[in-house]
């Protein structure tokens, strides 16, 4: 089975914090991606990477910024914490054979206060 | 960019009632998918639907592809309490069809009434 796991499941944090949300998976997916999910908007894509050190802009990526260094693992990172980006964060990955097919983690949902 | 709508946004029924959701695309899309998440869990994929007019059946749950390719849905005959949980209906992102990009709908939440 596929697994991808996310560091945190709950997370609290100040505004104008730095914070790394983490994702690993063990399937030698080449894709992997991070998503936020709020009431109403569905899943809505930050950033996408497609090989280690690349990395591509989603549809939402201004206060984020993602980093792959190692295959399995892609970083989601919030330079300065604010209010509005309290959400469920996803995690999810792909092989690039059956790419539609996205595994996901099971979310850290972040509060800023 | 790329939009995909799905609606009802929300849905109650009675256990036993069906259920349907339907995606609407303004452009035609090469293909489909369909994920699940259960409350407090993440999306699950269910399945992929390729050609035009295309139907795929798992169980209870019937998939079908426009003939246009640009809307989809997912009817649920004699629902059950198992099947609570939002569905969500996922296209091809804008830019990114190489490497698996999505655009997600905003999701249907089925409720179901013992």
């Amino acid at each position: 089975d596929v697994k991808v796991t996310q560091s945190s499941r709950y997370l609290v944090k100040r505004t104008g914090e730095k914070v790394f949300l983490e994702c690993v998976q063990d399937m030698d997916h080449e894709n992997m991606f991070w998503y936020r999910q709020d009431p109403g908007l569905g899943l809505r894509l930050i950033y996408f990477s497609y090989d280690v050190k690349m990395k591509e802009k989603g549809d939402i990526p201004e206060g984020y910024s993602v980093s792959r260094e190692k295959k399995e693992r892609f970083s989601l990172i919030l330079e300065s914490a604010s209010t509005n980006q309290t959400s469920m964060y996803l995690c999810a990955s792909s092989l690039f054979e059956l790419k539609n097919i996205q595994y996901f983690g099971a979310g850290t949902r972040l509060s800023v206060l | 960019g790329q939009q995909v709508m799905q609606i009802p946004q929300y849905q109650h029924v009675q256990e036993g009632e069906d259920f349907t959701t339907y995606c609407n695309s303004s452009t035609t899309l090469s293909n489909i998918q369909w994920y699940k998440q259960r409350p407090g869990g993440h999306p699950v994929f269910l399945i992929q639907l390729v050609k035009s007019g295309e139907v795929k059946k798992q169980k209870r749950l019937t998939f079908q592809f426009g003939e246009a390719k640009k809307n989809s849905s997912l009817h649920i005959t004699a629902t059950q309490t198992t099947d609570v949980g939002t569905y969500f209906c996922a296209g091809p992102g804008a830019g990114g069809t190489s490497y698996g990009k999505l655009t997600f709908g905003q999701g249907t939440i089925l409720t179901v009434h013992p």
